[in-house]
């Protein structure tokens, strides 16, 4: 099955501050690399995604780069805010039918 | 639009009490389902999931149990709860297995007394 590795698993930074978290994988069939964000005591949400067709996309202050060679890919935020904290996940697929989820990134925006 | 619903919030049960929480999605038709397990504010643990009616795998032995009864349905039982299965649990569809995005529901936090 698929390993997902995520670092750091603590992030704290100023606001205005850029912050990156990274992950790596371990099968190279994967295709799909989602980024979910959770809110303290709600649901994780997708904030973004990519596929193995690509090598970055982005979303206004979000971007995710996905490098196939080396089986990684990162999240990057820009200009952070304080509403950006958050426990952040990257995941990959797993099989045919499930995703492996990577530990979670605690990002703390201090104002 | 496809919408998730799952219940209850929040739950309080003694150790050796059963347990059923339950999990349905709307505006959809044969989705895949899952059950996780989030312990400690971290770290998405799979415990079941399923690709059709009846269709039940599991990624971790353990106390609990998995059902499908229906298309749209998912439940997540226990005849026995124990200490350790206290935490926060989250019900999820995908529209496609492993490569689409998966949209989660609220989530039950389970406390075990």
């Amino acid at each position: 099955g698929e390993n997902v590795e995520q670092h750091p698993s603590t992030l704290s930074v100023q606001e205005g501050d850029s912050a990156v978290i990274k992950c790596t994988y371990s099968d190279s069939a994967s295709n799909y690399f989602p980024w979910y964000k959770q809110e303290l005591g709600k649901r994780p949400q997708l904030i973004i995604d990519i596929r193995s067709n690509v090598g970055e996309k982005k979303d206004q202050r979000i971007a995710v780069t996905l490098n196939k060679t080396a089986k990684h890919f990162s999240l990057h935020i820009t200009e952070t805010q304080p509403e950006d904290s958050a426990v952040y996940f990257c995941a990959a697929p797993s099989g045919y039918s499930t995703l492996t989820f990577g530990k979670g990134t605690m990002l703390l925006v201090s104002p | 639009s496809q919408t998730i619903h799952q219940w209850p919030a929040t739950l309080v049960q003694p150790v050796g009490s059963p347990l059923s929480l339950e999990c349905t999605v709307e505006g959809t038709s044969n989705p895949n389902l899952y059950w996780y397990r989030q312990a400690a504010g971290r770290g998405l643990q799979l415990l079941f999931y399923s690709v059709g009616i009846g269709q039940i795998s599991s990624e971790v032995p353990q106390n609990l149990s998995a059902s499908r009864p229906q298309d749209r349905q998912f439940i997540l039982s226990s005849k026995k709860l124990l200490l350790s299965d206290s935490g926060f649990y989250l019900c999820a569809w995908s529209g496609s297995p492993g490569n689409t995005e998966a949209f989660f529901g609220q989530g039950t936090r389970l406390t075990v007394v």
